[in-house]
């Protein structure tokens, strides 16, 4: 079965430290990645998406993740965290097969950077 | 509209109740989709429509699950008898259909079963 996995349930971080969370899926087709991000008592929002071209890509607020085929991983990555980066970051991956069409996210990782 | 709206945004109901669940779409937006989000979880697969054809539900955990959207646009999940297992974010995203699009999702609507 298709899944994602995210492999840090929590991370506690001092702002300026940087940033990398891991993610890996398990579908052998042709995938679109994604990470969202969830602030507290908000809504889902896209952080940034691949889906060809350039493996590196970059995101909002200074963002970006690569994509490694090879290692079926999608790792977000940031060079120096705010306190306000402080959220639930999702990994996922967007599946398709003909009319198929379904987007299978991780467990999420929580965040949080203190001042 | 602007952005995908759910409503109600809370939700209690006793155990047992039934409890229908609005999503409204973004305008143009072919497909949609809802999902399932228990604390401390990621959003879980629910139900995929295009326009007003139901084309994937392999998510619902039970026949006491339902959604429609008979006009492409509106979509209602409805819970029958709810349990308390229920309790949960319910998600709803709105895309463009193809490859290339990514999703747009709601604020979500947050049902507490007592």
């Amino acid at each position: 079965a298709q899944s994602v996995s995210q492999h840090n349930h929590h991370v506690i971080l001092s702002e300026a430290a940087s940033l990398e969370l891991g993610c890996n899926y398990s579908y052998g087709g042709t995938v679109n990645l994604f990470w969202y991000v969830q602030y507290p008592g908000q809504h889902l929002q896209l952080l940034l998406k691949y889906f060809s071209g350039d493996p590196l890509v970059k995101g909002i607020k200074g963002f970006e993740a690569e994509f490694i085929k090879s290692k079926f991983s999608f790792n977000l990555r940031k060079p120096s965290v705010q306190w306000s980066d402080t959220a639930e970051y999702f990994c996922a991956v967007q599946l398709f097969s003909g009319g198929y069409n379904k987007l299978i996210f991780g467990a999420g990782t929580r965040l949080a950077v203190h001042p | 509209g602007a952005g995908v709206s759910q409503s109600p945004r809370y939700k209690v109901a006793k155990r047992g109740q039934d409890v229908a669940l609005r999503c409204d779409p973004i305008s143009g937006h072919v497909s949609l989709f809802w999902y399932q989000q228990a604390l401390g979880q990621g959003p879980e697969f629910l139900t995929y429509f295009q326009n007003e054809a139901q084309l994937d539900k392999s998510g619902l955990p039970s026949d006491r699950f339902f959604a429609e959207r008979p006009e492409g646009s509106v979509s209602t999940l409805k819970i029958q008898r709810t349990q308390q297992e229920d309790s949960a974010v319910y998600l709803c995203a709105s895309s463009f259909t193809g490859t290339n699009y990514g999703y747009t999702f709601g604020s979500g609507t947050r049902l507490t079963v007592v």
